[in-house]
């Protein structure tokens, strides 16, 4: 069945490190993925999206990942500052489908 | 702009008893959908509405809960009979249009606790 993991529950980095968030998903039917930023008492956001027809994504300090060969997603945050802290979701759906396949989401803690 | 609110923040309630969960979405958005987070878990597909199309409840987890969107709006989630595997944050979110590749907005959720 569809499935959305991630290997580490929990990532802690110093300040002005750059952060790799991995996620790997099962369905190789999945046309589109999300990264989204949750932080304490808030709901998801928006941080950035790709394609399966493309394999790199890069934003304000976001870079997504995307290799099929191994079904593996990852999220690359530079720089990271404190307010990155916060848990980080993957999330994937299936073309043809109206609905968004969510991971369980890592942990990121950012210490000054 | 207003984003997405959610009401109320907070829910307890006893076991057995019905919840209504509120979801107003920002202006203008056709597609709504619910979702559930239990505590350290992923969120949940519950249900997804688009303009006047027949909603999606597909993850819908028992006959216990509802869902209905009035004028193309504001939406409540009714959870009939709570049990206390029901405790877990409702999430809302909106899009401009339907379809998963258009942005989903979230609103903050309303945190439900059954004793």
């Amino acid at each position: 069945g569809e499935s959305v993991g991630l290997h580490l529950p929990t990532l802690s980095v110093q300040e002005g490190d750059n952060s790799i968030i991995n996620c790997a998903y099962s369905n190789s039917a999945s046309d589109y993925f999300i990264w989204y930023k949750q932080e304490s008492g808030k709901g998801p956001q928006f941080i950035i999206d790709i394609r399966s027809n493309m394999d790199k994504r890069q934003g304000q300090r976001v870079t997504v990942l995307l290799n099929k060969t191994v079904k593996h997603l990852s999220l690359q945050i530079a720089a990271t500052q404190p307010g990155d802290s916060a848990v980080y979701f993957c999330a994937e759906n299936m073309a043809g489908f109206q609905k968004l396949v969510f991971g369980t989401g890592t942990r990121l803690l950012v210490s000054p | 702009g207003a984003g997405v609110s959610q009401s109320p923040s907070n829910k307890v309630t006893e076991k057995g008893k019905d919840v209504e969960l509120r979801c107003d979405p920002i202006s203008g958005h056709t597609a709504l959908y619910w979702y559930r987070q239990s505590l350290g878990q992923g969120l949940e597909f519950l249900i997804y509405f688009q303009g006047n199309s027949a909603p999606d409840k597909s993850g819908l987890p028992s006959d216990r809960f509802s869902a209905e969107r009035t004028g193309g709006s504001v939406s409540t989630l009714t959870i009939q009979r709570t049990q206390q595997e029901d405790s877990a944050v409702y999430l809302c979110a909106s899009s401009l249009h339907g379809g998963t590749t258009y942005e989903q907005y979230f609103g903050p959720g309303t945190r439900l606790t059954v004793t």
